[in-house]
């Protein structure tokens, strides 16, 4: 079975860094893009970027570049979202999702990692 | 103007059948598109359900009952969700997607309640 399992919720301070993982099993690790998609609570989804761990070619958002750092660790089968600086407004819901090819859809999708940036 | 709308919300009865669109923006055509469309439950992440592109090119997720299917209205520039046979457990948002300029887009999402 296909499965991307996340890692736990976090609760940071802005200007905090964080990374969340992404661990995906069950498939070719390497030969998947994984995506990651924001929902603030209550509000629909956005695309953020996209990593190619066979290669590790990232296609970042324009909204999102700059801002968070794709990346992935073929040997343990892990992809990671990263923020060297949070803010209040990165309070939202992040899921990893696998994409059976370069412009097809996401299936199947993490949990979810709940990020909370409060003072 | 954003690529893709929705509407925020659509009710229905159970057994009844239920249209969710997928508008474009003026000046981007439906028939160049792929539509993807994806289901969340309250609390769920998103999950897959199906892609339209023709009657020829179209896929159902796997596991998904052949009551929901994808098709396009060219005269309103739109894909369409169809649910037949509307059941309580369809109550959800509904996402459609669509590859453009080599990004990811999301529409705005549609509550469908079932009542």
């Amino acid at each position: 079975e296909v499965q991307m399992v996340q890692s736990g919720p976090e609760v940071k301070k802005p200007g905090e860094s964080l990374k969340i993982s992404c661990k995906g099993s069950g498939y070719a690790f390497g030969t998947y893009w994984i995506g990651w998609v924001r929902q603030v609570p209550g509000k629909g989804l956005e695309w953020m970027g996209m990593i190619y761990p066979g290669d590790s070619e990232v296609r970042y958002s324009p909204s999102f570049e700059g801002q968070v750092t794709i990346s992935a660790v073929r040997s343990i089968t892990t992809a990671y979202l990263q923020w060297n600086s949070l803010k209040a407004s990165d309070t939202a819901i992040y899921y990893c999702a696998r994409l059976p090819g370069g412009t097809d859809w996401f299936d199947p999708w993490g949990q979810g990692t709940l990020v909370t940036v409060s003072s | 103007q954003a690529v893709l709308t929705q509407p925020s919300s659509l009710s229905a009865s159970p057994g009844a059948s239920a249209s969710l669109t997928c508008t474009l923006r003026s000046g981007i055509s439906v028939g160049t598109y792929t539509i993807f469309w994806y289901q969340q439950k309250a609390g769920s992440p998103p999950q897959f359900l199906l892609t339209y592109t023709s009657d020829s090119y179209k896929r159902q997720g796997p596991g998904v009952p052949s009551r929901f299917s994808g098709s396009k209205d060219a005269s309103a520039n739109a894909g369409i969700l169809l649910i037949s046979g509307l059941q309580s457990e369809d109550e959800a948002d509904y996402y459609c997607m669509i590859w453009h300029n080599n990004a990811v887009v999301f529409g705005g999402g549609t509550k469908l309640t079932v009542l």
